[in-house]
């Protein structure tokens, strides 16, 4: 099945920093990469739709100068929270669809906290 | 927008069946996904159900009607190692997430 790798897997950082999570299809290509972020015990919330060479989509209520969505290239999407702050600590997740079936491969996510 | 409806929290022995249902809100024709989650981990692909019917994967069903807007996972020969949580999803959007428990 399809790869996908993100990474880090945790990060810890001082409140007005900012972070890039990196999300990379390893043995296919995607034009299209989602982003999730999950608190514990609740459900994954699409955050955005990341295009290859063009802009990012964001779901209702997700800012998008906050959460800034680079797809650069057909394998890779990163995710930079902006000047985090504690509210932002999540578990964030990105997939990608393998070729056109309606499977989602995940990354294997990547825990923020903001101290 | 659509919300997927699930039970917060089952729990069987193992040996057991489960039925973990999903009901949405949304009508249309998409189809309907089964994804595991363990504590820590990723989402794994579980199964899709295009159409209406029963899907069967080794242990694990899947059924769907889009007529009542409802889906269900059912786990047969439960183990311990199914203890997780399980999300139905529609499109790209998550239900609310069913939380299984096994007891020996």
């Amino acid at each position: 099945g399809a790869v996908v790798s993100q990474h880090p897997s945790r990060v810890i950082c001082k409140s007005g920093t900012s972070v890039k999570i990196e999300c990379r299809s390893l043995d296919f290509q995607a034009t299209t990469m989602f982003w999730y972020r999950q608190f514990p015990k609740q459900s994954l919330m699409l955050m955005a739709t990341s295009n290859e060479g063009s802009k990012a989509t964001y779901e209702q209520g997700v800012e998008k100068d906050k959460f800034l969505i680079n797809h650069a290239s057909l394998t890779l999407s990163t995710l930079t929270v902006t000047s985090a702050h504690p509210e932002d600590s999540s578990f964030y997740i990105c997939s990608a669809r393998g070729g056109s079936t309606e499977k989602l491969f995940f990354g294997s996510g990547t825990q923020l906290s903001v101290l | 927008g659509q919300s997927l409806e699930q039970p917060s929290e089952v729990t069987a022995v193992e040996g057991a069946i489960v039925q973990i249902n999903c009901t949405y809100q949304t009508s249309g024709f998409y189809g309907l996904s089964w994804y595991q989650q363990h504590d820590g981990g990723a989402p794994t692909f579980l199964s899709y159900n295009a159409l209406d019917g029963l899907e069967e994967t080794g242990r694990f069903s899947s059924f769907l009607s889009r007529s009542d807007s409802y889906g269900y996972l059912l786990l047969q020969e439960l183990q311990m190692k199914d203890s997780a949580s399980y999300f139905c999803a529609r499109k790209l959007i998550f239900g609310t997430g069913t939380r299984l428990q096994v007891f020996p």
